[in-house]
């Protein structure tokens, strides 16, 4: 079974500019979710999706922060623009339906660096 | 806010060796799980207990809760190098329903020496 796939594997940006990260979940899974880990940190949840809509954004920096999942399937989380402290590891998870007895499974992460 | 807290926060063992973390956590849980992260394979699920459980086992893993103390402990037995990676205990929030959120720890840095 395919994992969850994420790219870049590694961005670097000046402050004030955008980037967008892609995210492919497991097939079949309808919960996915954007993390964001700050070094020395665990993840911290940004946004979780059930199929296409939003389910929990409540930690969103939305004035800057943007997410959507196309289709039910695969999802962009964008920043724009970047400040220094969005510095961090950015992590998409998916579940089969987002059940608290259910696995996440996590993807290799976008290393973000903004100078 | 996280809500766990992984104590130690690094951890240097020799290899066979026992290592042991521990979590406490704030607020009533549905169940509480333990991933490992490192460089190669990213954040892995290890396990997951359930409130109503005290003791969980899998292969060289035991985890034990103790929800009247909010706390939970990994024990990984006959440690190898390859267990070298972060430790991070996950809490959702108990009455959760649909919206079921995993708040996480800062982690325990576990180096296994050869």
């Amino acid at each position: 079974e395919a994992g969850v796939a994420q790219s870049p594997r590694y961005k670097i940006i000046e402050k004030r500019q955008s980037v967008a990260f892609w995210c492919n979940p497991i097939s079949g899974h309808a919960t996915l979710y954007w993390y964001q880990q700050i070094l020395g940190q665990g993840p911290k949840l940004l946004i979780q999706f059930q199929n296409n809509g939003v389910v929990d954004d409540s930690q969103l920096p939305k004035d800057r922060f943007s997410a959507e999942r196309l289709k039910g399937v695969d999802s962009t989380l964008k920043i724009q623009p970047a400040k220094l402290e969005d510095s961090a590891v950015y992590l998409c998870a998916s579940s089969y339906s987002g059940r608290y007895t259910d696995t996440q499974y996590f993807g290799p992460g976008t290393r973000l660096t903004v100078l | 806010s996280q809500q766990g807290e992984e104590d130690p926060q690094a951890l240097s063992i020799q290899e066979g060796e026992n290592a042991t973390m521990n979590c406490s956590y704030k607020t009533s849980i549905n169940n509480l799980q333990w991933y490992r992260q490192n460089s190669g394979r990213g954040l892995v699920h290890l396990i997951l207990i359930r409130s109503n459980e005290r003791e969980k086992h899998s292969g060289r893993l035991r985890v034990t809760l103790d929800t009247s103390k909010k706390s939970s402990s990994l024990l990984i037995t006959a440690s190898r190098a390859a267990d070298t990676a972060s430790y991070f205990c996950a809490t959702d929030a108990a009455g959760g329903g649909s919206n079921y959120k995993l708040t996480f720890g800062k982690g325990t840095l576990l180096t296994v020496n050869p």
